[in-house]
């Protein structure tokens, strides 16, 4: 069965450096998500990206916040200048637009320290 | 605006018990409802969908327009369906971004 696949699957960075959060959606996908979930709370939308281009954004994706899909077939997450609070689990989701839902990556866990 | 409602936090049932999580949406169209799964320390798994009017590992969900609900039901709940359940709510054109209640933990005693 065709998977998400994200990486790294943990990452430490400290306060101030800027990440890259990787993931390779499914192939025939065209929408591709990106959402976090603070450790014990919900899971929040960040941002969608369909045809080369963000389609919707939160409140959260801010200008600290950018996405890319430089080669086809990665979708990468780039913050900037991490804060704490930025401390997360990152997951990255791919769609057909269809009905059939979305594939959610693995995630990775990002601890800013 | 979409909204997707699960009043409950935390579920917590004996082996055996029946099991309801509730979910509630606010959506003016014909939205597409989603249960999703995340056992500990997982991704997130698709469960089940309201258009395929499936019933996986036991779980069957009813979409009931007039109440605009889509709780997740299972007869006899089992140890093995401790996780974390998200009801979202997706609408159909644009981007169809996802819209995921805060979540229902699920635990199943012995």
């Amino acid at each position: 069965e065709p998977e998400v696949t994200q990486t790294p699957s943990h990452q430490v960075t400290q306060m101030g450096q800027e990440v890259i959060l990787r993931c390779v959606p499914i192939s025939n996908h065209l929408y591709f998500y990106w959402y976090r979930q603070i450790l014990g709370q919900k899971v929040e939308f960040l941002v969608s990206f369909y045809n080369n281009e963000i389609s919707e954004k939160s409140e959260i994706f801010d200008d600290q916040f950018s996405v890319e899909r430089p080669d086809g077939s990665n979708f990468t997450l780039k913050i900037r200048s991490t804060k704490l609070e930025d401390s997360a689990m990152y997951f990255c989701a791919s769609a057909t637009g269809g009905s059939d839902g979305y594939t959610f990556g693995s995630g990775t866990r990002l601890t800013v320290v | 605006a979409q909204r997707v409602t699960q009043p409950e936090k935390l579920l917590s049932v004996f082996k055996g018990a029946p099991v309801e999580l509730k979910c509630n949406y606010s959506y003016s169209g014909s939205p597409e409802l989603f249960w999703y799964v995340q056992y500990s320390r997982q991704r997130l798994q698709l469960l089940l969908r309201h258009i395929s009017r499936e019933s996986i590992k036991g779980f069957t969900a009813d979409l009931n327009k007039g109440e605009t609900s889509f709780h997740l039901k299972k007869p006899f709940a089992q140890e093995e369906d401790s996780a974390m359940y998200y009801c979202a709510l997706k609408s159909p054109g644009g981007s169809y971004i996802p819209t995921f209640g805060r979540g229902t933990s699920l635990i199943v005693h012995p």
